[in-house]
């Protein structure tokens, strides 16, 4: 089975501190992505990576960065923490297969982080 | 652009059928995802369809139309561990997924 661990389930923060939210996962994967999902919103891709050392935007990298030193782990930062930061974060990994450069993806349990 | 439309809260009896559809428009086509997410907890992967028509999977049912941007999932026998949300996904083609923002399903006795 695939397992995608990260590592808090949740997390309260004070606004301005750095935050580290760390992805971890066992099936040598090629991409990885970070994702928010916020009530009446959805799951909105904040960065991906399709390999080690290679990072992409996704759709809101705003006050986020990555980093991807190692192939299993795919690291979320946020700099300088806000109140509108507060969310359920999402972590995800999916290989290069046959359907394209990104196959199903599979998801961690998910970190919900609290800015106060 | 990209753009997902399923609705957003349905409500259904134990024991009964339910289909929740998803339209699409996305700029590019490389499959259809069903996800599942219960309450608080991560979405899993349910079904996968890039060409037309039916994949069955037990309960669970996925139905495909490329030319009307259009997939239902159909579930059967419903249960009430099937309360949950249902996310319609589409691949492009890119590294990026289109989600939808999912449906509500509740299973009432």
């Amino acid at each position: 089975d695939v397992k995608v661990t990260q590592s808090s389930r949740y997390l309260v923060k004070r606004t301005g501190e750095k935050v580290f939210l760390e992805c971890v996962q066992d099936m040598d994967h090629e991409n990885m992505f970070w994702y928010r999902q916020d009530p009446g919103l959805g799951l909105r891709l904040i960065y991906f990576s399709y390999d080690v050392k290679m990072k992409e935007k996704g759709d809101i990298p705003e006050g986020y960065s990555v980093s991807r030193e190692k192939k299993e782990r795919f690291s979320l930062i946020l700099e300088s923490a806000s109140t509108n930061q507060t969310s359920m974060y999402l972590c995800a990994s999916s290989p290069t297969g046959d359907r394209g450069p990104t196959d199903t993806q599979y998801f961690g349990p998910g970190t919900r982080l609290t800015v106060l | 652009g990209q753009n997902i439309d399923q609705p957003t809260e349905m409500t259904a009896t134990e024991g009964a059928i339910v289909q929740i559809n998803c339209t699409y428009q996305t700029s590019g086509f490389n499959g259809l995802f069903w996800y599942q997410q219960h309450a608080g907890e991560a979405p899993t992967f349910l079904s996968y369809n890039v060409l037309d028509g039916l994949e069955e999977k037990g309960r669970f049912s996925s139905f495909l139309s490329r030319s009307k941007g259009y997939s239902y999932l159909l579930l059967k026998e419903l249960q009430m561990k099937d309360s949950a949300s249902y996310l319609c996904v589409v691949a492009d083609g890119s590294y990026q997924l289109t989600f939808g923002k999912g449906t509500k399903l509740s299973v009432i006795p």
